[in-house]
């Protein structure tokens, strides 16, 4: 696609219920990031894919969470019995870098999670 | 650990001034810096990367230096407009190839 699409842009849901968030990156851009970012933070890392790698999941903030990236291109966040601290913006990036450095970073416009 | 700071928080200036937003970062072993602005409810739109190796970048209007010795990036923008409102954030990738953020200076172009 032209751009990072990301889907849902609004979820709410109940404590307790799991939830999973989209990522669609820019066609043939192998690299792909997860950050989440709460109401007047920065950016916190989440996870991290390069091509067919073992993804980076060092920035999960726990075992609730958890990332796939199907076939190098579409990526899924779930997060499991959600607690009210999840509530964030969920931003999803794509780059055109191969290596390990980031290089230019082109978001989607973020899945805004609530959690009741 | 690298720690990322945008001060101000918030600026507020009349349309048509030129002004410098800021960026310190506390360690100088960085691959790159990269400054975004990101627009209510919306995503992060690059604006300018800046190689370790470089000292500045321009695009348009924008331009950004980095000077690593001293932990401080700044961007500049000259003759301001509304449409520039928005919030600008820093992010530096560290030796861990991590992209440090910092919190972003929320700026309002006055008409």
């Amino acid at each position: 696609g032209a751009g990072v699409s990301q889907s849902p842009s609004n979820k709410v849901t109940e404590k307790g219920k799991d939830v999973e968030l989209r990522c669609d990156p820019i066609s043939g851009h192998t690299a792909l990031y997860w950050y989440r970012q709460s109401l007047g933070q920065g950016l916190e890392f989440l996870i991290y894919f390069q091509g067919n790698s073992a993804p980076d999941k060092s920035g999960l903030p726990s075992d609730r969470f958890s990332a796939e990236r199907t076939g190098g291109s579409v990526s899924t966040l779930t997060i499991q019995r959600t607690q009210q601290e999840d509530s964030a913006v969920y931003l999803c990036a794509s780059s055109s870098e191969r290596g390990r450095v980031t290089g230019e970073l082109f978001f989607g416009e973020g899945s805004r999670l609530t959690v009741l | 650990k690298q720690e990322v700071t945008q001060i101000p928080a918030a600026l507020s200036v009349p349309e048509g001034e030129n002004l410098v937003l800021n960026c310190s970062f506390t360690d100088s072993a960085i691959y790159n810096l990269q400054w975004f602005r990101q627009d209510p409810g919306k995503g992060l739109t690059s604006l300018l990367l800046i190689q370790s190796s470089q000292r500045e970048q321009t695009s348009g209007r924008l331009n950004a230096s980095l000077d690593k010795s001293s932990g401080r990036s700044t961007l500049y923008i000259a003759a301001s407009q509304p449409g520039d409102s928005a919030t600008y954030l820093c992010a530096v990738e560290d030796s861990n190839y991590q992209l440090i953020w910092g919190a972003g200076t929320k700026l309002i172009i006055k008409p």
